[in-house]
């Protein structure tokens, strides 16, 4: 059974820089048909998608936020990653890695790490 | 981009009841649309694909209908494990939205 697992620190000081890691368990990241995402959700507030990558490291960003966020993936460690920079207590949320289904005529986020907190605090 | 707009915001309903929640979006976006169950403090869970497509495991009283601009999600007789948040999403031109959520309680 596939599951992914996100990483990262819980604490990030404004204007620093967030890294966070999904290691996916149970399957291999290279995958076809697959990407893989992050998506967010602040507190009490609903869910935006941040970035989709390919494990050929072919990659989409929201672009609302698409100038501070950069995602890679590491086939070896069957691992993709967040980098998000310049963070403000906006960007405080749970983070969630989730495959991102892409076959012909069907796109959703079908399976999802369990989240981790972030809070963007000084 | 394109704007969802979901309604109810909240619904108050009662175990064995019907329910219909709304998905609208600005812009036709065909069948790219996807419904998601929301439990407090857990990763949303994909429900329903293609605007009609269950997935693999949840129960047949949901259902999807809608192409184009207009999309509802049905439960068909609520059982008490289905009082959560639910979230449509779209897909258009390389970008994914969430509609605000609707948060199912029980009457």
């Amino acid at each position: 059974q596939l599951q992914l697992q996100e990483s990262g620190p819980g604490l990030v000081k404004p204007s620093e820089t967030l890294f966070l890691t999904c290691t996916v368990f149970g399957g291999p990241i290279s995958s076809r048909g697959y990407y893989w995402a992050w998506i967010r959700q602040p507190p009490g507030k609903g869910l935006e998608w941040i970035g989709s990558i390919h494990y050929t490291a072919n990659t989409f960003n929201n672009p609302s936020l698409k100038s501070r966020v950069t995602i890679s993936v590491d086939t070896s460690k069957n691992q993709f990653s967040l980098k998000m920079r310049s963070l403000t207590a906006a960007d405080t949320a749970v983070y969630y890695c989730a495959r991102h289904r892409r076959q012909q005529l069907d796109d959703a986020f079908d399976v999802w790490g369990q989240g981790t907190m972030v809070t963007v605090t000084s | 981009d394109i704007q969802m707009t979901q309604s109810p915001s909240t619904l108050s309903a009662s175990v064995g009841d019907r329910v219909t929640i709304t998905c609208r979006t600005s812009q036709t976006i065909s069948s790219w649309l996807a419904w998601y169950q929301q439990k407090p403090g857990k990763a949303p869970k994909l429900l329903i694909s293609k605007a009609s497509s269950l997935e693999s495991g949840v129960p047949s009283r949901f259902s999807g209908s809608g192409s184009g601009t207009d999309f509802t999600l049905t439960i068909s007789s609520l059982q008490p494990d289905d009082f959560a948040t639910y979230y449509c999403q779209q897909y258009n031109s390389y970008s994914y939205t969430f509609g605000q959520g609707t948060k199912l309680e029980i009457k």
